[in-house]
């Protein structure tokens, strides 16, 4: 089976600029999560959303939106990027159940 | 509110030796602890898990974890170092009445030949 996928791998916006990152989890996964990591930190929660309802959410600005579509793909929308949004975006699906996250390669996102 | 420490920034032990990554947890329900591993420019890899049950977890490539709840700890260990296990590791907590993961600053482990 293929793990966790995400779109684009390296991604370079400018301040101000808006972007969309794109992951599909394992198959028979219905939770999405998305995380932050910055360089030399761990990851930083920012939602999961599970059967297209968000679930949870970490302490991000409103600028951070996500959505889950039918098939349980979900997208991270970033607004109003400013450089502090440079991070690797990392998504996990979750197995059924109380159990562990698959985290995907990430998505490099560079603001200049 | 939930919290997770990794006390070390990195580890350093000789290949052949076993090896310790600590890490302590804060939560207001039952924890969900997890281990996972990062190479460069890689994601996180799954190594092991405690829910519940019996406090030492054994998981992927010969890593296990203890589970202490008086002491609020849930080290990993490994019997025997790697040089492949160089790496880094986080350790994370999920509350068990939320849906929120938190993750520790990670610890960087060098096995030297």
């Amino acid at each position: 089976d293929a793990g966790v996928t995400q779109s684009p791998t390296h991604l370079i916006k400018t301040r101000g600029q808006q972007v969309t990152l794109r992951c599909s989890p394992i198959s028979g996964h219905k939770s999405v999560s998305w995380y932050q990591q910055v360089l030399g930190q761990g990851p930083q929660f920012i939602f999961q959303y599970y059967e297209k309802e968000e679930r949870g959410r970490g302490n991000f600005p409103d600028r951070f939106s996500a959505r889950q579509f039918p098939n349980y793909s979900s997208e991270l929308n970033v607004n109003a990027l400013l450089l502090g949004d440079s991070a690797l975006y990392l998504c996990a699906s979750t197995s059924p159940g109380p159990a562990e996250q698959y985290f995907g390669p990430g998505t490099r996102l560079t603001v200049t | 509110a939930q919290s997770v420490a990794q006390p070390e920034d990195q580890v350093n032990v000789a290949e052949g030796n076993p090896l310790t990554v600590k890490c302590t947890y804060s939560v207001s329900g039952n924890p969900y602890l997890f281990w996972y591993v990062q190479y460069p420019n890689r994601g996180l890899q799954f190594l092991l898990k405690y829910i519940t049950g019996d406090n030492l977890v054994k998981g992927s490539y010969g890593f296990e974890a203890e589970f202490n709840k008086s002491q609020t700890s849930f080290h990993l260990k490994k019997p025997s170092a790697l040089v492949s296990d160089s790496a880094l590791y986080f350790c994370a907590v999920r509350d068990g009445g939320t849906y929120k993961y938190i993750f520790g600053t990670g610890t960087r482990l060098k096995v030297l030949a």
